[in-house]
């Protein structure tokens, strides 16, 4: 597609609800970011992909959180019991640079607002 | 201490004065930096790069200071749709030279 494509765009979860939030990033893009960005705040980094391999997880939160790349394409991030401190909007970005050094080129798809309740 | 520093604001100007962002990081290891832009529910897309020579697009200045670890934004003839939070953004280098460190943004406001 023309940009990168996350769904859904809003969410609404009880409080110890699993969700999974999609990436669709642009087509032939090798590096894939999930971000998420609090109220009032910056984006923070969780994850990077480049193709399937996941090569940095550093940022995720806690183990309630997980993300997955299998076919070096579409990206699932999925957060297990969800807490009201996951209320953020999800960022996914993609660029079609890999490895190091490389922080230019970055899109950022529209990102889905996750409200716990 | 936050790891990139910004004014959040908000900055409340008239149409067409100029206005100046400032930002400061503490990882002298930062290889790269940038100023996003980032309208009320939207994403956050690239404005420009910085460089320590300076760098000019239009009615946008951005400067870095590398001995002080400090960046600025200078926007000249402001617009209303000028009117969005500005990210202070710095790439490290060596290992996670991918990620981009965000700061907490400010928030501009231009008024008729």
């Amino acid at each position: 597609g023309a940009g990168v494509s996350q769904s859904p765009r809003y969410k609404v979860a009880k409080r110890g609800q699993d969700v999974a939030l999609r990436c669709d990033p642009i087509s032939g893009h090798v590096s894939l970011f999930w971000y998420q960005q609090a109220l009032g705040q910056g984006p923070e980094f969780l994850t990077y992909f480049q193709n399937e391999a996941q090569l940095d997880k550093s940022g995720l939160p806690s183990d309630r959180f997980f993300a997955e790349r299998p076919e070096g394409s579409v990206s699932t991030l999925k957060i297990q019991r969800t807490q009201q401190e996951d209320s953020a909007v999800y960022l996914c970005a993609s660029s079609h640079y890999g490895g190091q050094g490389q922080g230019y080129g970055y899109t950022f798809g529209s990102g889905t607002r996750l409200t716990v309740v | 201490r936050k790891e990139v520093e910004q004014d959040p604001g908000p900055f409340n100007v008239p149409e067409g004065a100029t206005v100046a962002f400032n930002c400061t990081y503490s990882n002298s290891a930062s290889q790269s930096f940038f100023w996003y832009r980032q309208d009320c529910r939207k994403e956050p897309k690239l404005l420009m790069s910085v460089y320590s020579s300076g760098n000019e697009d239009g009615r946008f200045t951005a400067q870095l200071n590398r001995a002080s670890q400090y960046i600025s934004l200078l926007i000249r003839d402001s617009k209303l749709s000028d009117s969005a939070t500005y990210l202070c953004v710095v790439i490290l280098s060596g290992a996670g030279s991918y990620q981009l460190t965000f700061g907490k943004g400010t928030k501009l406001s231009v008024i008729p």
